[in-house]
């Protein structure tokens, strides 16, 4: 069974350009999450969709950061326009279903530097 | 406030010795708990989680973590580190809520290195 993919795995951007990520989770997963993580910290929960709608985003700084999942299968994150604090790795996970008790399964992440 | 603590941001065994990562949560009921392991360059893998019952789980690779209601308390042991134990560690719960939300937060991580 294939993980979940992301891409790029590396990126590198000057403060106020735009970046996009991209996520593709494990097959017949209806719920998918981006996390943040900053050096030295856990991940953080930036949003989380079932399907093609959005469950959580409460956490998602949404005057630069969107996120869409169009078609209910792979995801894009988007920072517009991105900060320095913005540097970190930005991680995509799956599970089957939204409940707490389910497993999410992490991508390799992408890790972004803003200069 | 809610919160996952774990107190020990690096800590250093020789292989073959034992290891128990400490962590401790904050929240009005018990959460769903977890332990991840993060190896450079990957993604976040699953140890073990606990939900209800024997407060003794097992894990993959060895692991197991025993949940103490009376501490908050959720910390993960091995008995015997190999070299490729070496990696950072989290904790993570997921509050109780009848919500659709299922926020999984995650404490700051433990680095566990290991000495050949």
């Amino acid at each position: 069974e294939a993980g979940v993919a992301q891409s790029p795995r590396y990126k590198i951007i000057e403060k106020r350009q735009s970046v996009a990520f991209w996520c593709n989770p494990i097959s017949g997963h209806a719920t998918l999450y981006w996390y943040q993580q900053i050096l030295g910290q856990g991940p953080k929960l930036l949003i989380q969709f079932q399907n093609n709608g959005v469950v959580d985003d409460s956490q998602l700084p949404k005057d630069r950061f969107s996120a869409e999942r169009l078609k209910g299968v792979d995801s894009t994150l988007k920072i517009q326009p991105a900060k320095l604090e913005d540097s970190a790795v930005y991680l995509c996970a799956s599970s089957s279903r939204g409940g707490g008790y389910n497993e999410q399964f992490f991508g390799p992440g992408t890790r972004l530097t803003v200069l | 406030a809610q919160s996952v603590t774990q107190p020990d941001i690096h800590i250093t065994v020789s292989e073959g010795a034992s290891l128990e990562l400490r962590c401790n949560y904050s929240y009005g009921a018990t959460p769903y708990l977890f332990w991840y392991v993060q190896s450079p360059g990957q993604g976040l893998q699953l140890l073990l989680k606990y939900f209800s019952g024997d407060t003794l789980v097992q894990g993959i690779k060895g692991f197991e973590a025993e949940f103490k209601r009376s501490q908050s308390s959720f910390n993960l042991r091995k008995p015997s580190v190999h070299w490729s134990d070496a990696a950072e560690y989290f904790c993570a719960v997921v509050p109780y809520s009848g919500a659709g939300s299922y926020q999984l937060t995650f404490g700051k991580g433990t680095k566990l290195s290991v000495i050949p």
